[in-house]
């Protein structure tokens, strides 16, 4: 187990709503990276938090957004959800373990899986 | 053009096989490079980071050409618990981004 926890752990919606997702970091982690894993793919790089801010996005539209807590926890949230919307979405920390920087390493939760009916 | 090119198999071999995944890269800046194993339903976990000395753990080696910007990894004496699908990784980025392959997905047959 890795000490990220991710809720909820399954999620129904419909076409045109909107959808908060949470992720608690692995103590000692002060960064956040959100992915979306579609079915027979690989994880879809979102967007990273880094201390709150921001540090870099991949590519997908505004309606994906997110933000980060001082406790460096995170939240995802998409706006009118479309059917392709549909997916795992995985959240990631990195930070320090163990007493030692570890950010080369990404440490998963075990994800919320969304459907959009 | 994706980041990263991975075959998806899927890959059925014997217990006690050698197998050989691969995957290519386009982004010549990659930073890091890595294995990761997925299980049904489950989440990504780190099987191995990968160097261009090459590293090997037990049974599992893993390989980079910085120069092809080729990452394989090779997996001697295959067990029924290394069923599972095999993610290749890139990290881009100030805060090392991961950048994944498709998956390969491999059954042992006993």
């Amino acid at each position: 187990e890795t000490g990220v926890t991710q809720s909820p752990t399954h999620l129904i919606k419909t076409r045109g709503q909107q959808v908060t997702l949470r992720c608690s970091s692995q103590s000692g982690h002060n960064t956040v990276s959100w992915y979306q894993q579609a079915l027979g793919q690989g994880p879809q790089f979102i967007f990273q938090y880094y201390r709150e801010e921001e540090n870099g996005r991949g590519n997908f539209p505004p309606r994906f957004s997110g933000l980060q807590f001082p406790n460096y926890s995170s939240e995802l949230n998409v706006n009118a959800l479309e059917l392709d919307d549909s997916a795992l979405y995985l959240c990631a920390s990195s930070g320090w373990t163990s007493g030692r920087p570890t950010y080369n390493e990404q440490f998963f939760g075990p994800g919320t899986r969304l459907t959009v009916l | 053009r994706k980041e990263v090119e991975q075959d998806p198999g899927p890959f059925n071999v014997p217990e006690g096989a050698t197998v050989a995944f691969n995957c290519t890269y386009s982004n010549s800046a990659s930073q890091s490079f890595f294995w990761y194993r997925q299980d049904c339903r489950k989440e990504p976990k780190l099987l191995m980071s990968v160097y261009s000395s090459g590293n090997e753990d037990g049974r599992f080696t893993a390989q980079l050409n910085r120069a092809s910007q080729y990452i394989s990894l090779l997996i001697r004496d295959s067990k029924l618990s290394d069923s599972a699908t095999y993610l290749c990784v890139v990290a881009l980025g100030t805060g090392n981004q991961f950048y994944f392959g498709t998956g390969t997905s491999l059954t042992v047959i006993p």
